[in-house]
């Protein structure tokens, strides 16, 4: 069971936008902006999207975009293209032993 | 460019040790400014946090692989190293290097993966 929850898929049609939601605790998403999310294909290691709650990489699309409320984060990406499709998996700053905790995982689906 | 690359057997026995190799290029693995983790992901599964090293040497680990795992570096050849002991089939899983930026707990470099399985 991961610390983080996440919706095990979501999908949307090209040109729509998804949101994909991140639930911690207090004692990591919740009190700490240090909340990241990867972007992984099939077989590739995952890439980052979005770090410290909003800000994204350089080359990073901005149709990516994150926030934070409360003990959820939100994955919302835009206009949505074929090549979103992947899966996505938030991470936090814990307070915990463990340092890093992620989410299990979202996988997006471009109908 | 920073890349990562991993190295090291594919196949390990069960109760030997998993050792892994990670490369740094195009960087300096000396730098001040991050910290070096592993990572593993069983097949069709999710993100596992293993451990970290600073350049200091000092080293975090994930409370449940902790008393199997060492996690080291190798300054002069830009290299940091995992071993997991008494490895079980539970163990089977791609492994990723990866760069962390300063503390905040996210990875901006990783390694493209290898994939240790432990199978007598």
């Amino acid at each position: 069971q991961s610390a983080l929850t996440q919706p095990a898929s979501v999908s949307g049609s090209p040109g729509q936008s998804i949101t994909i939601s991140c639930t911690g605790t207090s004692s990591d998403v919740g009190d700490y902006n240090y909340v990241s999310w990867y972007q992984q294909h099939p077989g590739k290691a995952p890439k980052l999207m979005i770090y410290d709650v909003s800000n994204r990489p350089s080359g990073v699309s901005n149709r990516f975009s994150g926030s934070k409320s409360g003990n959820t984060a939100s994955l919302t990406i835009s206009g949505l293209q074929a090549e979103d499709e992947a899966d996505y998996y938030c991470s936090s700053y814990t307070t915990s032993s463990t340092h890093v905790v992620f989410g299990g995982g979202t996988k997006l689906t471009v109908l | 460019q920073v890349q990562l690359q991993e190295s090291g057997p594919g196949l390990v026995k069960p109760s030997q040790t998993l050792s892994l190799t990670c490369t740094v290029s195009g960087g300096s693995i000396s730098s001040v400014s991050y910290y070096w983790s592993w990572i593993r992901q069983p097949a069709g599964k999710g993100l596992e946090w293993i451990g970290r090293i600073y350049i200091s040497g000092s080293t975090n680990y994930n409370p449940s692989l902790k008393s199997r795992v060492t996690i080291s570096v190798d300054t002069s050849k830009n290299q940091f190293s995992l071993k997991l002991s008494s490895v079980t089939a539970a163990d089977t899983a791609v492994y990723y290097c990866a760069r962390e930026i300063g503390g905040r707990r996210h990875f901006d470099y990783w390694g493209q993966g290898t994939l240790v399985t432990v199978s007598s």
